[in-house]
């Protein structure tokens, strides 16, 4: 928890303005990728998921964008607050047996009061 | 109050010591995970298990051993054959089948080898 995000990119943004972390996935066929949030000591939780068949989904202050083309992934935040300040990472999912889910190494975000 | 519960937070061992971590979920999942999570690294699929009884080897599997026997309970041992065990272990469940199953975490336990 605590040392999860060392070493990781930062991305500082001041509270209330918008917040864009981007992701590169590596398996062209994967089909439904999900952003999840990691607070220091706590588990992953998941925020929003998006299906290889749409490029974009909302859902309350976030925003998914799909870029198949050049297999790209990134989350908006809109309005960022300070709770917002968290590890956030990626995973892509390929279906067909268990559920094989590949994970980013993760953006820290820091919101500036 | 539906969830994943893993236990202990934090977990001190001696090297050469055998310590086994406790995930419990009440969601009624079939499937469940374990994960490592280093600092700088995505998760890391230690094992995994989809139904009682049954489980499969992840990416990193050496060095741990599982086992399944309730659907609630997935405990993770971690032997003396795993050469770096310091890490923050997460552990998961999903519903089973389907394309699309979200999976869950439980709070993770952090183990630092002495």
């Amino acid at each position: 928890g605590e040392s999860v995000g060392l070493h990781l990119p930062t991305l500082s943004v001041q509270e209330g303005d918008n917040s864009i972390i981007n992701c590169a996935y590596s398996n062209s066929a994967s089909d439904y990728f999900i952003w999840y949030k990691q607070e220091s000591g706590k588990g992953p939780q998941f925020i929003i998921d998006i299906r290889s068949n749409m490029d974009k989904r909302q859902g309350q202050r976030v925003t998914v964008l799909l870029n198949k083309t050049v297999k790209h992934l990134s989350l908006q935040i809109a309005a960022t607050q300070p709770g917002d300040s968290a590890v956030y990472f990626c995973a892509e999912n390929l279906s067909g047996g268990y559920q094989k889910v590949t994970f980013g190494t993760g953006t820290k975000l820091q919101v500036i009061p | 109050d539906g969830g994943i519960t893993q236990s202990p937070k934090y977990l001190f061992r001696k090297e050469g010591q055998n310590v086994t971590l406790s995930c419990e979920q009440n969601l009624n999942h079939d499937a469940m995970y374990w994960y490592r999570q280093d600092p700088g690294q995505g998760l890391r699929l230690i094992y995994y298990s989809q139904i009682v009884n049954d489980f499969q080897k992840g990416d990193i599997a050496e060095g741990y051993s599982v086992s399944r026997e309730k659907k609630e309970s997935f405990p993770l041992t971690v032997t003396s054959a795993q050469k770096n065990p310091t890490a923050f272990y997460l552990c998961a469940s999903s519903s089973a089948g389907g394309s699309y199953n979200e999976q869950f975490f439980g709070p993770g336990t952090r183990l630092t080898v002495l």
